[in-house]
């Protein structure tokens, strides 16, 4: 079965602080992993694909088939990555299997 | 206006109400979804149509009935709906299904907040 894990509900850290934010899953082929974001107020996008292998405002994400994780990386947090962050999972049906995502609180 | 457009923002019905979200796409893309998202609870997938039909009903109660008239708009009518069904619905659109590793990013409405009292 597919299934995305974040087992962080809450990241609280401090500006400049480094960032990594845990993303496991659970899928028998080779998936297909994404992380999309949510800032206060404005609608669900999407932040990267492990496919593209891009930064995307500082972030990155490594695919470890080994470990079956995405985590998601900065090396510096800023106040205006605060926001609900969502991994996600494709795999052969084409369905976008979300997890419940984790809050990334940066304080000052 | 572009992107993925969804109405109303904001909806209360009773449980006996008939009501229904609209999504509107403008950016050219033939495959539309409705995500649910609830408190606690991940983005769960409940409906996909792909150049108009449906193409996946991920076990939807039949309180929820959606349409797609074409590839630019998505509705989901609801009726007898319960307490229970209060959460997000999340448009979404992408150029189509695709296989795996298409590249073809999925992009989200912001969403209308449904409450059923």
């Amino acid at each position: 079965a597919q299934r995305v894990t974040q087992p962080e509900k809450l990241l609280s850290v401090f500006k400049g602080a480094p960032v990594e934010l845990k993303c496991n899953y659970s899928y028998s082929g080779s998936p297909e992993l994404f992380w999309y974001v949510q800032y206060s107020r404005q609608r669900l996008q999407l932040l990267l694909r492990h496919i593209s292998r891009e930064s995307i405002k500082g972030f990155t994400a490594d695919l470890n088939k080994g470990e079956t994780s995405f985590h998601l990386k900065k090396p510096f947090a800023q106040e205006e990555d605060s926001a609900m962050y969502y991994c996600a999972l494709r795999g052969a049906t084409n369905k976008l299997i979300f997890g419940t995502g984790t809050l990334l609180a940066v304080q000052p | 206006e572009t992107g993925v457009t969804q109405t109303p923002r904001h909806l209360v019905m009773g449980m006996t109400n008939k009501k229904s979200l609209k999504c509107e796409q403008h950016l050219g893309h033939n495959a539309m979804y409705w995500y649910k998202q609830s408190a606690k609870k991940p983005l769960e997938l409940m409906f996909v149509y792909s150049l108009e039909e449906r193409v996946e009903n991920n076990s939807v109660p039949s309180r929820f009935s959606p349409e797609c008239p074409n590839s630019s708009h998505l509705f989901l009518h609801l009726h007898t709906l319960q307490p229970e069904d209060s959460a997000l619905y999340l448009c979404a659109s992408s150029q189509d299904p695709g296989t795996p590793f298409s590249g073809n990013t999925i992009y989200f409405g912001e969403g209308s907040w449904l409450t059923v009292v």
